[in-house]
């Protein structure tokens, strides 16, 4: 257990619908990453927050979104969902950043129908 | 930009034989390395590292790694593999700033036959 929580397990929606992922940092981290595993492109960053501040960005579609808030949760938001947006997305937090170990959470599988 | 190639992808081994995962990086300088396993259902967990330093990396479960900045490479290793050791292994590199992202390659799933 890497003390890291993601909820849910498991979420099945339709196309064109939004949702929430849920993220819990281990305690005392101040910084969550935000990754997405598919089948065709395997797992690609997607964002970096870093005590509540965005710091980077990689292959984050416009219409994703994430915030991290006061207590350090984060959510990614993803909206008007389409047939490939399906994978597993994992958060992951660190101590910092900047080369800190970062411990990965179970991840939540999205299926979108 | 950089970039991670894992060669393999898959390979089995038998219970006590030794294993080695090719990583070949791209990118400017020397990056971080890192080398994390996933387990079937499971996140990923990281086995070690390289930031700089001795070339020989010492990690968790018996693994290493050896980083050649001429090969820019950085293979995982471990001498006696055990059945619990199957499972899918991922190389990553980071820029070695503060806005820290890793790059992964698209990993090597290991096979133990006894």
């Amino acid at each position: 257990d890497s003390g890291v929580t993601q909820t849910p397990k498991h979420l099945i929606t339709a196309t064109g619908q939004r949702v929430t992922l849920r993220c819990s940092p281990r305690s005392g981290d101040l910084s969550v990453y935000w990754y997405q595993q598919s089948l065709d492109q395997g797992l690609q960053f997607l964002i970096h927050y870093y005590n509540g501040e965005e710091r980077a960005k990689g292959n984050i579609l416009e219409r994703f979104s994430a915030q991290q808030f006061p207590d350090l949760h984060s959510e990614l938001n993803l909206s008007s969902l389409e047939l490939g947006d399906s994978a597993l997305y994992f958060c992951a937090s660190s101590v910092a950043s900047g080369g800190d170990e970062q411990f990965f959470g179970p991840g939540t599988r999205l299926t979108v129908l | 930009a950089q970039s991670v190639t894992q060669p393999d992808i898959h390979i089995t081994v038998s219970e006590g034989a030794s294993l080695e995962l090719r990583c070949n990086y791209s990118y400017g300088a020397t990056p971080y390395l890192f080398w994390y396993v996933q387990s079937p259902g499971q996140g990923l967990q990281l086995l070690l590292k390289y930031f700089s330093g001795d070339t020989l990396v010492q990690g968790i479960k018996g693994f290493e790694a050896e980083f050649k900045r001429s090969q820019s490479s950085f293979n995982l290793r471990k001498p006696s593999v055990h059945w619990s050791d199957a499972a899918e292994y991922f190389c990553a590199v980071g820029p070695p700033t503060n806005d820290y992202k890793l790059s992964f390659g698209a990993g090597t799933t290991v096979t133990v036959r006894a």
